[in-house]
């Protein structure tokens, strides 16, 4: 079946540095990918998506390309800033699946500290 | 703008208890969703909705019944608690999903604990 594996976390970094958080999945078709992201005390929001090989998904400075060769989706942010403090999920979905449904990964949490 | 929203966010049930999650959305999306999120777990797809009236299973849908009257709500239904019910739980809406354009709406969670 599907499945996605992020690194563990948590991950701590001081403002500024350059984040990566690893993603790498396994799918019986030709999955879109996406980087869902989730604040303190709210839902997961869409934070940006891929839907073919070599496609770079962007937006609020991070960036993600999805690599159909290592099956990977790794997301990376030059300089953090403590507003990004959050958990970070990686999902999946499966062309060859049902369209209704996203497998994520565990989730990696992520604090920025001044 | 309130989005999809959530009661209760945190509660407590003694085994056997059973309790209604409540979820609504002002969207007007067709399709809903149950998640529940287990510690240092993925999330997990419970029941799923595409339009009133229609449910269907997700991965993890024992012990839990849904339904869909309205558009708007999508009420999740827990009969006798376990405490392998203990997660925190999400509901989510998004227009008609087609590959690629998996944007889903998510409530801000329930935290329910069974003891």
């Amino acid at each position: 079946g599907d499945s996605v594996t992020q690194m563990e976390g948590p991950v701590t970094l001081s403002e500024e540095a350059f984040l990566t958080i690893n993603c790498t999945y396994t799918a019986t078709g030709y999955p879109s990918l996406f980087w869902y992201v989730q604040y303190p005390g709210e839902g997961l929001q869409l934070l940006l998506k891929a839907t073919k090989a070599d496609d770079k998904g962007s937006n609020k400075g991070f960036e993600a390309t999805y690599r159909k060769e290592t099956t990977s989706f790794h997301l990376e942010k030059g300089s953090v800033q403590v507003s990004d403090s959050a958990v970070y999920f990686c999902a999946l979905s499966d062309r060859g699946g049902s369209n209704y449904k996203l497998t994520f990964g565990k989730g990696t949490l992520l604090t920025v500290n001044p | 703008n309130a989005g999809v929203t959530q009661t209760p966010k945190f509660r407590i049930l003694k085994i056997g208890q059973s309790m209604t999650l409540q979820c609504t959305q002002d969207m007007n999306h067709n399709y809903m969703y149950w998640y529940r999120q287990d510690p240092g777990m993925g999330l997990k797809l419970i029941y799923y909705s595409v339009g009133a009236g229609i449910t269907d299973k997700g991965e993890v849908p024992n012990g839990y019944n849904v339904s869909r009257s309205t558009t708007e709500d999508f009420p999740l239904r827990l009969e006798l608690a376990a405490p392998s019910q203990t997660s925190v739980y999400f509901c989510a809406s998004s227009y008609p999903v087609r590959q690629g354009n998996e944007k889903l709406f998510f409530g801000s969670g329930t935290q329910l604990s069974v003891l």
